[in-house]
C-alpha cells in the first residue's frame, strides 16, 4: 500500500495567519495517464469530510482562494493563507493513484 | 446537485454482518466509482472498497476476505456488507462518490458489541 505521511499532525495558528500542511508518498502519485490523484480533505467537528482540493492544486466548487494546493510526485502541500475560525479542524490527503487508496493520519489545525 | 443518504443498523454482536445502504439522489451511477470509507472513533479515514455502475469493484486487501460492494441501478443505490464484525470494527462508515464534485452521506456509527 501506498503510505500517506502527514506533517505537523497538531498545527495551532493564529487568526489571520498563515499555515501550511506537508503530505509525503511512499511512491510517486503520477499516473499512467500524467495525472497526480492527491486530493485534500477537510473535516470540521461533527461533520462528514469535505473535499477542499483534488488533482494536487484544482480547489472544489465553493471552497475559499485561500486554501491552495501544490506539489508533484511524491510531495504536496495544503496553504492556508490566513486562517480563519471556520478552518478549525481535521485536514487529510488521499492518494487516489494507487489501489488500495490510502489517507493520511490526518492534521489537526486549531486556533492558538 | 447529488445528495447521498445511507442507512443500516447501528449495534451488532460480534460475527454478525453489517449491511449499510447508500441511496442516491439527484444523480446517476454512470461513470463514477461510488465508495465506502470508514472512521473508527477519534481516529482517521480508513477506504473500505467502491464500485462502479457496471459492478466493478475494488477492496482493501485488509479487508477483502470480508467485505462486498454491491450496486442496484434500479433504485439509484449502493451497498456495503462486511461479515463477521468484532470490536475493531466499530467505526462510523461512510459513502461517498467523486462526480468530479465531491459528495459524502452522513454517516452511519456502527458500534461493535456483546
Amino acid at each position: 500500500d501506498v503510505v500517506m505521511t502527514q506533517s505537523p499532525l497538531s498545527l495551532p495558528v493564529t487568526l489571520g495567519q498563515p499555515a501550511s500542511i506537508s503530505c509525503r508518498s511512499s511512491q510517486s502519485l503520477v499516473y499512467i495517464d500524467g495525472n497526480t490523484f492527491l486530493n485534500w480533505f477537510q473535516q470540521r467537528p461533527g461533520q462528514s469530510p469535505r473535499r477542499l482540493v483534488s488533482l494536487v492544486s484544482n480547489r472544489d466548487s465553493g471552497v475559499p482562494d485561500r486554501f491552495s494546493g501544490s506539489g508533484s510526485g511524491t510531495n504536496f502541500t495544503l496553504k492556508i493563507s490566513r486562517v480563519e475560525a471556520e478552518d478549525v479542524g481535521i485536514y487529510y490527503c488521499m492518494q487516489g493513484t494507487h489501489w488500495p487508496r490510502t489517507f493520511g493520519q490526518g492534521t489537526k489545525v486549531e486556533i492558538k | 446537485q447529488v445528495q447521498l443518504q445511507q442507512w443500516g443498523a447501528g449495534l451488532l454482536k460480534p460475527s454478525e454482518t453489517l449491511s449499510l445502504t447508500c441511496a442516491v439522489y439527484g444523480g446517476s451511477f454512470s461513470g463514477y466509482y461510488w465508495s465506502w470509507i470508514r472512521q473508527p472513533p477519534g481516529k482517521g479515514l480508513e477506504w473500505i472498497g467502491e464500485i462502479n455502475h457496471s459492478g466493478s469493484t475494488s477492496y482493501n486487501p485488509s479487508l477483502k476476505s470480508r467485505v462486498t460492494i454491491s450496486v442496484d441501478t434500479s433504485k439509484n443505490q449502493f451497498s456495503l456488507k462486511l461479515n463477521s464484525v468484532t470490536a475493531a470494527d466499530t467505526a462510523v462508515y461512510y459513502c461517498r462518490v467523486d462526480t468530479g464534485l465531491d459528495f459524502w452521506g452522513q454517516g452511519t456509527l456502527v458500534t461493535v458489541s456483546s
